[in-house]
């Protein structure tokens, strides 16, 4: 089975400051997908960015990005020129390829962003 | 569209009563799945479903009870509430791979509170 960790349970960053979500995850597969979601205090779990386990460039939204590090099974995400707006828990997911999309989440960090 | 919706949003139970939550979809996508959101932690699975007269047990399926007998609709059944059930639970739905990244979309969750 496959877990994932984040290690962070909170984290704080100032508005328009740079800061970097830790995640990493066990598996032995060797196509999947990963995701972050964004739940902030309405509940609604929003999808920030994913990535594909076979691509090599890291991917890119906007002011959000990922560092992909296949051989280490780490997957942290930078969110750019914070904003209030970004005030949310932060959830990494895995998909394992061919098994009805099934997501495996981590546990959240929440973070908070502050004037 | 509406996307995934969830009926109700609250809604407090005393032990052994029963209840559906409902969860409606119209994007016409094959998978649907429940989760549950403890305090604190991340969805896990609860139960999942491929297609119209199809369901299987996700991670933890025990006290619940699914049917998909339409594609739009994928109800879950709590009989005989516990404490243990208190949680928020969501609802998603996505579509089969073929050129897209299986992106679960989810619904705004209901809160359940078992007294």
């Amino acid at each position: 089975a496959q877990t994932v960790t984040q290690s962070q349970p909170e984290m704080s960053v100032q508005e328009a400051e740079t800061v970097t979500l830790s995640c990493t995850y066990d598996t032995s597969e060797n196509n999947y997908y990963l995701f972050w979601y964004k739940q902030p205090p309405s509940r609604q779990m929003i999808l920030v960015i994913r990535q594909e386990a076979y691509k090599q460039q890291n991917a890119t939204e906007n002011r959000f990005s990922v560092n992909f590090q296949k051989a280490a099974k780490s997957f942290s995400l930078k969110i750019s020129d914070s904003q209030l707006g970004d005030t949310a828990m932060y959830f990494c997911a895995f998909m394992k390829d061919g098994t009805a999309s099934k997501l495996t989440f981590g546990t959240g960090t929440r973070l908070q962003v502050t004037l | 569209n509406a996307g995934v919706t969830q009926t109700p949003k609250f809604r407090i139970l005393k032990i052994g009563q029963s209840m559906t939550l409902q969860c409606t979809q119209d994007m016409n996508h094959n998978y649907m799945y429940w989760y549950r959101q403890d305090p604190g932690m991340g969805l896990k699975l609860i139960y999942y479903s491929v297609g119209a007269g199809i369901t299987d047990k996700g991670e933890v399926p025990n006290g619940y009870n699914v049917s998909r007998s339409t594609t739009e609709d994928f109800p879950l059944r709590l009989e005989l509430a516990a404490p243990s059930q208190t949680s928020v639970y969501f609802c998603a739905s996505s579509y089969p791979a073929g050129g897209h990244l299986n992106e679960q979309f989810f619904g705004p969750g209901t809160r359940l509170t078992v007294l």
